[in-house]
């Protein structure tokens, strides 16, 4: 099994441009999350879906963030207007029982 | 909301010395598990422990559940360089859905011959 896959791996952007992160997970997985993680407030919940429904949000920042699962096999997190705090890792995981395995994530720096 | 709190924050142990961290949740676990991220690398799942009191080994590493199903433990015999990154336990969300996790704070172990 290739795992749960993300791209880009690395993205760096001005301020203000509109930033989409993806996400493959697991196939027969059936929730996905997506995490954001900085020193300063280690590995944050950002929002999960269950069957490709968006089960609870309430930790994407502000309204800037936003993501989808449009089918079992892919989802999107996207951040516009871009801000230099949003720089950080942001890590996709896909679980199936419980257990989640994490993407290698994806390090974005917004300048 | 359920809190998951982890000490150390951070610990740097010789090779061959021993590292445990502690893990303490304010509610209840249904189970915990344990993750490893490498630096620069991602969580990688563990162990997960169901039961109160549980034991469980993986070679040099020893994960505990405690009686109460509130804390947890993990211990680490004779340290080796390979053991350097980020310890996290996990519990369940107590809302019901088994699928989210609640992260531990982390403990960062360094090794150094």
């Amino acid at each position: 099994d290739a795992g749960v896959i993300q791209s880009p791996r690395h993205e760096v952007t001005e301020m203000g441009q509109e930033v989409t992160l993806r996400c493959k997970p697991i196939s027969g997985h059936n929730s996905l999350f997506w995490y954001r993680q900085t020193m300063m407030r280690g590995l944050e919940l950002l929002i999960y879906f269950n069957n490709n429904v968006p089960i609870d949000d309430s930790g994407m920042p502000e309204d800037r963030f936003s993501a989808k699962m449009p089918n079992a096999s892919f989802s999107t997190l996207k951040i516009q207007p871009s801000e230099p705090r949003d720089s950080a890792v942001y890590f996709c995981a896909s679980s199936l029982a419980g257990v989640q395995y994490f993407g290698p994530g994806t390090r974005l720096t917004v300048t | 909301g359920q809190q998951v709190m982890q000490i150390p924050q951070y610990q740097h142990v010789q090779e061959g010395e021993d590292f445990t961290t502690y893990c303490n949740s304010s509610t209840t676990l249904s189970n915990i598990q344990w993750y490893k991220q490498r630096p620069g690398g991602h969580p990688v799942f563990l162990i997960q422990l169901v039961k109160s009191g549980e034991v469980k080994k993986q070679k040099r590493l020893t994960f505990q559940f405690g009686e109460a199903k509130k804390n947890s433990s993990l211990h680490i015999t004779a340290t080796q360089t390979t053991d350097v990154g980020t310890y996290f336990c996990a519990g369940p969300w107590d809302t019901g859905t088994a699928s989210k996790l609640t992260f531990g704070t982390g403990t960062r172990l360094q090794v150094t011959l």
